[in-house]
């Protein structure tokens, strides 16, 4: 297993524009986390997936914002309508582990979105 | 809302001096990690401590963990360059199934 992997590493987007991210977590780990993070700053939790049920969103996960994890495999992360304050490093990761017991968390490269 | 505050934001020092980073608050923490990013990459996992007064260390690495598990530190000995990095704390809450709180990180750079 290599990882967990996202695509694409860098992102440039025309504001009003969709995107979408996709992150494929390694393979025995059944949850997987969307944070972002800007400039300067710590990532901040945006969505939670236990295998393929989304169990938590954050309120900085607005409307225009969407995430799947189809089959609980890969997942997505859509933002349509994108606003140059959108712009981040949008991180995923991925653990294994029921209830409080959490093992192997586990981040990718992160996708680096630029909205101009 | 949890809230991890980490000090100092800002750390520049010589080769083979030593430091310390802080990681606080006020809510109590199931397990808290500590990451090292390089900048363009995702942070990666240096260690997790979960027992409250828990002393890790990792080479020239030493990770604490506060008796009340609120707070936590990270102390390097005779810092290399190859150090330099942002490092980050996370705190994992009593209620979230893993979800992450993560401090704001401390820029160390260590200078030849």
């Amino acid at each position: 297993d290599t990882g967990v992997s996202q695509d694409p590493r860098h992102k440039i987007t025309k504001r009003g524009q969709n995107v979408t991210f996709r992150c494929d977590p390694i393979s025995e780990h059944n949850r997987l986390y969307w944070y972002r993070q800007t400039l300067g700053q710590g990532p901040e939790f945006l969505t939670y997936f236990q295998n393929e049920a989304q169990l938590e969103k954050s309120r900085l996960l607005s409307d225009r914002f969407s995430a799947e994890r189809p089959k609980g495999s890969f997942s997505t992360l859509e933002i349509q309508r994108t606003e140059q304050g959108d712009s981040a490093m949008y991180l995923c990761a991925s653990s294994s582990g029921g209830g409080r017991a959490n093992y192997g968390y586990t981040f990718g490269s992160g996708t680096r979105l630029t909205v101009v | 809302t949890q809230l991890l505050e980490q000090s100092p934001q800002f750390l520049s020092i010589q080769e083979g001096e030593n430091l310390t980073v802080y990681c606080n608050s006020s809510s109590v923490f199931s397990s808290l990690q500590w990451y090292r990013q390089e900048p363009g990459e995702g942070p990666v996992l240096l260690v997790t401590v979960v027992t409250g007064g828990e002393v890790k260390k990792l080479k020239r690495l030493t990770f604490q963990f506060g008796d009340a598990r609120k707070d936590s530190s990270l102390h390097i000995t005779a810092a290399q360059t190859g150090d330099t990095g942002l490092y980050l704390c996370a705190g994992v809450g009593g209620t979230s199934y893993g979800k992450l709180t993560f401090g704001q990180g401390t820029i160390l750079t260590v200078h030849p």
